[in-house]
């Protein structure tokens, strides 16, 4: 099956650096994605990393460890309308392919002043 | 910037009764979704949908959902007779062919309620 795990909550101050975690376990695997979402809103995309390493994108570096199945989202220079839920989602699943999302439960970041 | 259009943006509708929620994808992609989320659970994927076929579908749609492309510019969900578990929000999303493929942009939902 298919397992993706991330913190539910953070909290963290305005103008300040935040890392958020995920771990997956997938039986297929073709990259895994960062979505934003806020309140009542669509999902919008953040980041994609396919291959080991660091994608930097802006104020926003997403990290990928396939051996490890882990990867983190890094935001920096927070403001408050970063207050949002941040999805971790990987493509493939049990029959390896397709453009399938599975997405974890997301965590849920509060930017305080 | 191309967008996702989904409508109605809400709809309330009874239990058994049909429901059918509308998409319009961006104009040169190819592949089309279907994801749901209750509220305040993930967000789950429901089909997915390339060359006017099914490509790929979760346990969750069964023989109540099915999708249609009708013309050359919408996708739509169907609902044959709606439960109150199917009360949720339903995003459409759609991506190009070949590069960037997996990159999936998402529709602002269609938010039903089943009373």
């Amino acid at each position: 099956g298919q397992n993706i795990d991330q913190p539910t909550e953070m909290t963290a101050t305005e103008g300040a650096i935040v890392q958020i975690n995920c771990t997956y376990q997938t039986s297929g695997f073709n990259g895994l994605f960062w979505y934003q979402q806020h309140a009542g809103e669509a999902p919008t995309f953040l980041s994609y990393n396919v291959l080991d390493g660091l994608e930097e994108k802006g104020r926003f570096s997403s990290f990928l460890s396939r051996s490890k199945g882990y990867s983190y989202l890094l935001l920096k220079e927070l403001q408050m309308k970063d207050s949002a839920s941040y999805l971790c989602a990987v493509i493939g699943g049990l029959t390896g392919g397709g453009n399938k999302l599975t997405f974890g439960t997301g965590t849920q970041l509060k930017v305080e002043l | 910037e191309p967008e996702v259009t989904q409508t109605p943006s809400h709809q309330v509708t009874q239990m058994g009764q049909e429901v059918i929620l509308r998409c319009v994808p961006i104009s040169n992609h190819l592949y089309f979704y279907w994801y749901r989320q209750i509220l305040g659970q993930k967000v789950e994927f429901l089909v997915s949908f390339y060359n006017n076929e099914i490509s790929e579908k979760s346990e969750i749609f069964d023989d109540q959902f099915s999708v249609e492309r009708p013309d050359g510019s919408n996708f739509t969900l169907k609902i044959r007779s709606t439960k109150l578990e199917d009360s949720a929000m339903y995003f459409c999303a759609s991506s190009v062919w070949g590069p960037g493929a997996n990159v999936l942009t998402f529709g602002a939902g269609s938010r039903l309620t089943v009373l």
